[in-house]
């Protein structure tokens, strides 16, 4: 049972050009939302979240859009760089402290 | 502040041998976690502490897995008689009152 899907396992953009990651989920009791970004042989680094009270949460070059009613949330980077390539996890939880729920990843190539 | 800290980065062991993996969570942080990944997938939970209790255990968590966490600091998690399905990487993180959960560089295990 997935309750997170990431269904790009991969993407490829341009540098300078816009990234568009994308993730579904399936428990309406999830109420908060983080991408992590994670590089070869390294833990998940924590990048950027959304509570379920918001639409949208920006941070620099990154913004998390949440689409509640499509349980549906998406991660966008612009512009993006070389160095953005990575695998980008979608994770969920129910509540505060609870364990976090991840999707599949998303493997984000930037070419120069 | 340090990060999450975990120890060893590496280990390859042979089938039937017990491993043990070291966390140092963030200091402060009540809250400790372990997470499993193997290639193509997301991290998987495998178990949860707040202070020195263990609260919730995957059924990932089989009865040759144990993981402790003492004096509410450090955690050990402990794979007993491994198999060649243990091998994955072995994730810790950590997490205060707030919502984000960092994790550490991670541990990987080969079972030959």
């Amino acid at each position: 049972d997935q309750q997170v899907k990431q269904n790009s396992p991969s993407l490829s953009v341009q540098e300078g050009r816009i990234s568009i990651l994308n993730c579904d989920y399936t428990n309406s009791m999830f109420d908060y939302f983080l991408w992590y970004k994670k590089y070869p042989a390294e833990g998940p680094t924590f990048l950027i979240s959304i509570s379920s009270i918001k639409d949208k949460n920006e941070d620099g070059r990154f913004t998390v859009f949440l689409n509640k009613s499509a349980k549906h949330l998406s991660l966008h980077i612009v512009p993006s760089q070389p160095g953005d390539s990575a695998v980008y996890f979608c994770a969920s939880r129910r509540s505060s402290g609870d364990k976090l729920t991840f999707g599949t990843g998303t493997r984000l190539a930037v070419r120069p | 502040d340090t990060g999450v800290s975990q120890n060893p980065r590496h280990k390859i062991t042979k089938r039937g041998q017990n491993v043990t993996f070291r966390c140092d969570p963030i200091s402060e942080h009540n809250r400790l976690y372990w997470y499993r990944q193997t290639l193509g997938q997301g991290p998987e939970f495998l178990t949860y502490f707040q202070n020195e209790a263990q609260l919730e255990k995957s059924r990932l968590l089989s009865d040759r897995f144990s993981a402790e966490r003492p004096k509410g600091s450090f955690s050990t998690l402990e794979i007993q008689r491994t198999e060649q399905g243990d091998s994955a990487m072995y994730l810790c993180a950590s997490s205060s009152r707030a919502d984000t959960i960092y994790f550490g560089e991670g541990s990987w295990l080969t079972v030959v």
